[in-house]
């Protein structure tokens, strides 16, 4: 049983470039989660989708889109990085209304 | 609007002593809370949330609406209790958990 899985684990980008963060989870969950982890900020909320095919803004989308075509996929893309942006990247799921959250191992992001 | 608050960045005790983790939080309405922990190079973990009122590895948190309050208590600190911990309340919406900034529980022997 993997939960929720995050593709890449880590990735340095250079200012401008773009790329593409891959969250699966293989527990049927409806809601889906994007988070960033930064020293002093704690967990900010970039997007979020309650079920396929929906998104939806959190505290900070600034920078970042989303998609969810599949129910067990959510993709965080970033279109032209930024230095801001070098973080901790968090996706978690839930069954329904967020409740018990599911994390995924995060993703370490450079962006230099 | 809808606010968690821990106060504490880092909070060091040692073995066996009183644990005290603070959560204040703003919201309309009854708040559902949750405490959740991250050990090093571990996932981003649910410890325990307020409607189930249990005790899960000693720790224990009480909503106090007057206060609006949710601190996290352990009568004896381990040294594997060191980690980040966060408090979580889900938003008006019910769409999402909003999260505190964390705190770091350091327990030294």
């Amino acid at each position: 049983n993997a939960g929720v899985t995050q593709t890449p684990k880590f990735r340095v980008l250079k200012t401008g470039q773009s790329m593409t963060l891959l969250c699966a989870q293989d527990m049927n969950h409806e809601y889906m989660y994007w988070y960033r982890q930064d020293p002093g900020m704690g967990l900010r909320l970039i997007h979020y989708s309650v079920g396929e095919g929906t998104t939806a803004k959190g505290e900070v989308p600034d920078g970042y889109n989303v998609s969810r075509l599949k129910k067990q996929n959510f993709l965080l893309g970033l279109e032209s990085a930024a230095p801001s942006q070098t973080s901790v990247y968090f996706c978690a799921s839930s069954f329904d209304i967020p409740k018990v959250a599911f994390f995924g191992q995060g993703t370490r992001l450079t962006v230099v | 609007a809808q606010r968690v608050t821990q106060p504490e960045k880092l909070l060091s005790v040692f073995k066996g002593a009183p644990v005290e983790l603070k959560c204040n939080y703003s919201y309309s309405g009854s708040p559902e809370l949750f405490w959740y922990v991250q050990y090093s190079r571990q996932r981003l973990q649910l410890l325990l949330r307020h409607i189930s009122r249990e005790s899960i590895k000693g720790f224990t948190a009480d909503l106090n609406k007057g206060e609006t309050s949710f601190h996290l208590k352990k009568p004896f600190a381990q040294e594997e209790d060191s980690a980040m911990y966060y408090c979580a309340l889900r938003n008006q919406a019910g769409t999402a958990l909003i999260f505190g900034k964390g705190t770091t529980l350091s327990v030294s022997s």
